[in-house]
């Protein structure tokens, strides 16, 4: 069966310094991925998706990048945290129209 | 524009009672629309997807509809359970786009013993 993974669980970063969140999937080949963020007491905002190895959609101009290197991990990065980069993360792949999510990683940018 | 309205307000139901869970959509042509629980802390679940064709769906004590003239889906928990309190998200596809959902903010449902 399928299972994907998110770590870390929880994160404490400053203003300014640099985030990588890490993502993969197990248990299927090829899947479409995708980067959500959820702010605190608001819907999920999709951020990223990809279709294959290097192949990157973003959906929001932001300070946020994302990459896949390998077929089963999608990484979320960025050179300088926001205050407003605070939220849960969430990454999901999808199986023809359904979608599942990973546990997600709670950040909290001080 | 497009939006997804759920109702922001949290429904407070008592144990046993049928919850009903609405979901309004306005310029959105969705050719399905699906329906997600999520728990505090935890990453949203897949529950049951209803397509245009389809005027009801059920499983188990969930039941879903599906009005494309009135762009409204309504979920419906019946003998609701303390265990259902949840945020629940509906979701459908953008008018363009590859494989892509967008959410509604959810409801939040509380089920009292």
């Amino acid at each position: 069966s399928q299972t994907i993974h998110q770590w870390p669980a929880t994160l404490v970063q400053p203003v300014g310094s640099p985030l990588s969140l890490e993502c993969t999937v197990e248990g299927t080949s090829n899947p479409n991925l995708y980067w959500y963020r959820q702010a605190a007491g608001r819907g999920l905002q999709l951020l990223f998706y990809s279709v294959g190895i290097g192949q990157i959609s973003s959906e929001v101009p932001q300070n946020l990048s994302a990459s896949r290197p390998q077929d089963r991990q999608f990484i979320l990065s960025s050179k300088k945290l926001l205050l407003s980069d605070s939220g849960f993360y969430l990454c999901a792949w999808n199986l023809q129209e359904t979608q599942y999510f990973g546990p997600g990683t709670r950040l909290l940018v001080l | 524009s497009q939006k997804i309205e759920q109702n922001s307000e949290a429904l407070n139901i008592q144990e046993g009672k049928t919850a009903t869970l609405t979901c309004n959509y306005t310029n959105y042509s969705p050719a399905y629309l699906q329906w997600y629980r999520q728990d505090p802390g935890r990453g949203p679940v897949f529950l049951l997807l209803i397509r245009e064709n389809e005027k009801e769906k059920r499983k188990e004590r969930l039941k879903v509809t599906f009005d494309t003239t009135l762009k409204q889906s309504l979920f419906h928990i019946t003998a609701s359970q303390p265990a259902d309190s949840a945020t629940y998200l509906c979701a459908l596809p953008p008018n363009t786009g590859f494989q892509k959902l967008v959410f509604g903010t959810g409801t939040r449902l509380l089920v009292s013993p």
